[in-house]
C-alpha cells in the first residue's frame, strides 16, 4: 500500500529564514505528487504539484518543490519565509489508480 | 456555489446515534473523495466516487460507515451508532478529472463531528 512519511510534525522559524518540509513516500511506480496547505481558518488548497516532466516544480507563493525519483522523496523548500505563510502543510501521492494518500502533516509557525 | 459545501460545519451528537453528512461538490466535477481527519493526524481516506462508476469503498473503517452520491451531484455520508473514535473533521473534495489523472482536489471546509 503507498504511504506518505512526513518527518517534520512541528515547525517554527522566524521571518525571512528558508524552509525545508521534508516528504517521503512509499510506492515504486509512476506517482503523483502533491503539496496542500491549509492557512488557520481556511480549507484546504493546493500548493503545487508533480505529474511529470521537470522534477523541480514551482508553486504558488514562492514555493517550490524537487522529485527525487531515487529517494523517493518530494520536499518542499522556500528561500524566505513570511508570517503569512504559518498554516499547516501536508504531502500527498496519488498511484495507480488508487485514492491521494496524505501525510499526517506539518504545523510551520513563523514568527514575526 | 463556487466552492464544495458541507453541512452541517459542527455536529454534537451522543454515542449510539446516527450522523448524517452532507456534501455539495463544484458544479460539473465528476470525481467527490470523502475524508477524515483525526486530531493531530493525517487525512484518512474513506471513499471515492466516479460519475456513474461503483465507488471505492475500500476506506471505510467499518460497516458503520456508508455514502451514497446521486450522479455528480450530492454526496452523504452516513455513520450509524456512532463511537466516541468517530470524533473528526470530516472532509469532503472534489475534482474535475478522475484519480491517477493528476488532478487536483477542491476541499470543503469539513464537518466537525464530536461524539459524546
Amino acid at each position: 500500500a503507498q504511504s506518505v512519511s512526513q518527518h517534520n510534525h512541528h515547525v517554527i522559524l522566524s521571518e525571512a529564514a528558508s524552509l525545508e518540509l521534508g516528504c517521503n513516500y512509499s510506492y515504486g511506480g509512476t506517482v503523483n505528487l502533491f503539496w496542500y496547505v491549509q492557512y488557520p481558518g481556511q480549507h484546504l488548497q493546493l500548493l503545487l504539484k508533480y505529474f511529470s516532466g521537470d522534477p523541480l516544480v514551482k508553486g504558488i507563493k514562492g514555493f517550490e518543490a524537487e522529485f527525487i525519483k531515487s529517494k523517493f522523496s518530494f520536499n518542499l523548500r522556500k528561500p524566505s519565509v513570511q508570517w503569512s505563510d504559518t498554516a499547516e502543510y501536508f504531502c500527498a501521492v496519488n498511484a495507480g489508480r488508487r485514492a491521494l494518500t496524505f501525510g499526517s502533516g506539518t504545523r510551520l509557525q513563523v514568527q514575526p | 456555489g463556487a466552492g464544495v459545501s458541507q453541512s452541517p460545519s459542527n455536529k454534537v451528537t451522543e454515542k449510539g446515534k446516527d450522523v448524517e453528512l452532507r456534501c455539495d461538490p463544484i458544479s460539473g466535477h465528476t470525481a467527490l473523495y470523502w475524508y477524515r481527519q483525526r486530531l493531530g493526524q493525517g487525512l484518512e481516506f474513506l471513499i471515492y466516487f466516479q460519475g456513474n462508476s461503483a465507488p471505492d469503498k475500500s476506506g471505510l473503517p467499518s460497516d458503520r460507515f456508508s455514502a451514497e452520491r446521486t450522479g455528480e451531484s450530492v454526496s452523504t455520508l452516513t455513520i450509524q451508532r456512532t463511537q466516541q473514535e468517530d470524533s473528526a473533521v470530516y472532509l469532503c473534495a472534489s475534482s474535475p478529472l478522475p484519480e491517477g489523472f493528476g488532478g487536483e482536489l477542491f476541499f470543503g471546509e469539513g464537518s466537525r463531528l464530536t461524539v459524546l
